[in-house]
C-alpha cells in the first residue's frame, strides 16, 4: 500500500470553476501535510501546508484536512488556466521522510 | 522564504563522463537534504537523504557507488553521477528543509532541477 495516494488524473475544469484535488495517508503517525504544485519540466512549488484539522485559506486556495479520515484536500476556486499544472499531495511524520503522491494532473479549459 | 538553488541547470555529458550536481539551501541550514529522480511524465523517486556529516541513506534499488552524495556542510549538498550512461538522463531535483523549530520547519524547498542528458 502506497503511502500518500492520489488519482493520477487528468481532471478538466471549465475556468471559473472550482478544481477539487484529493490525497489519502495511510501513516496515521503523519503531522504535516502539503500540496505541491508542479509545471511541466520545472521543479515542485510549495502551495500550501497544513498541520490541523479542518481548513486552512489562502487566496484562491483552500487545503482540508481530516486526520480521523486521513484525507487531505485542495480546493482552487475561480480556476484559471494557468493553474493547469500537476498537483503533489505530501505527508511527514517527522520531517526526515516524506511521502508523496505521484501526482494529480489538472487542466483548466479557458 | 526558504530558498534552494541548485546548479548546473542543465547539463549535456558524453556517456562515461561524471557529472556533479549541486544544492545550496542560500538563507537557511538544512541538516537534512533530499535527492529526487525524475523521468517524463512520471513522478518524483526519492533517490537519497543526505544528511550533513554523515552517510547518506540510499532508497532500495538505488547504486549508491554510482550516484555518490557528500553533504560536507550545512548548507552544502552535491550529487556525483559517476560513469554516467544514457539510461541516468533524467531529471535530478534536491531539496531541503531548516532544520531549526519553526512553523516551517518541515517545509521541502525544492531546487530549480538539474536536468542531465547523457549522449
Amino acid at each position: 500500500q502506497k503511502e500518500v495516494e492520489q488519482n493520477s488524473g487528468p481532471l478538466s475544469v471549465p475556468e471559473g470553476a472550482i478544481a477539487s484535488l484529493n490525497c489519502t495517508y495511510s501513516d496515521r503517525g503523519s503531522q504535516s501535510f502539503f500540496w505541491y504544485r508542479q509545471y511541466s519540466g520545472k521543479s515542485p512549488e510549495l502551495i500550501m501546508f497544513i498541520y490541523s484539522n479542518g481548513d486552512k485559506e489562502d487566496g484562491r486556495f483552500t487545503a482540508q484536512l481530516n486526520k480521523a479520515s486521513q484525507y487531505v484536500s485542495l480546493l482552487i476556486r475561480d480556476s484559471q488556466p494557468s493553474d493547469s499544472a500537476t498537483y503533489l499531495c505530501a505527508a511527514t511524520a517527522t520531517g526526515n521522510q516524506f511521502y508523496f503522491g505521484t501526482g494529480t494532473s489538472l487542466t483548466v479549459i479557458p | 522564504g526558504a530558498v534552494v538553488s541548485q546548479h548546473p541547470s542543465w547539463v549535456i555529458c558524453k556517456s562515461g563522463t561524471s557529472v556533479k550536481i549541486e544544492c545550496r539551501s542560500l538563507d537557511f541550514q538544512a541538516t537534512t537534504m533530499f535527492w529526487y529522480r525524475q523521468f517524463p511524465k512520471q513522478s518524483l523517486m526519492l533517490m537519497a537523504t543526505s544528511n550533513e556529516g554523515s552517510k547518506a541513506t540510499y532508497e532500495q534499488g538505488v547504486e549508491k557507488d554510482k550516484f555518490l552524495i557528500n553533504h560536507a556542510s550545512l548548507t552544502l549538498s552535491t550529487l556525483t553521477v559517476t560513469s554516467a550512461h544514457p539510461e541516468d538522463s533524467s531529471f535530478y531535483i534536491c531539496s531541503a528543509r531548516p532544520g531549526t523549530r519553526s512553523s516551517g520547519a518541515n517545509v521541502l524547498t525544492f531546487g530549480a532541477g538539474s536536468r542531465l542528458t547523457v549522449l
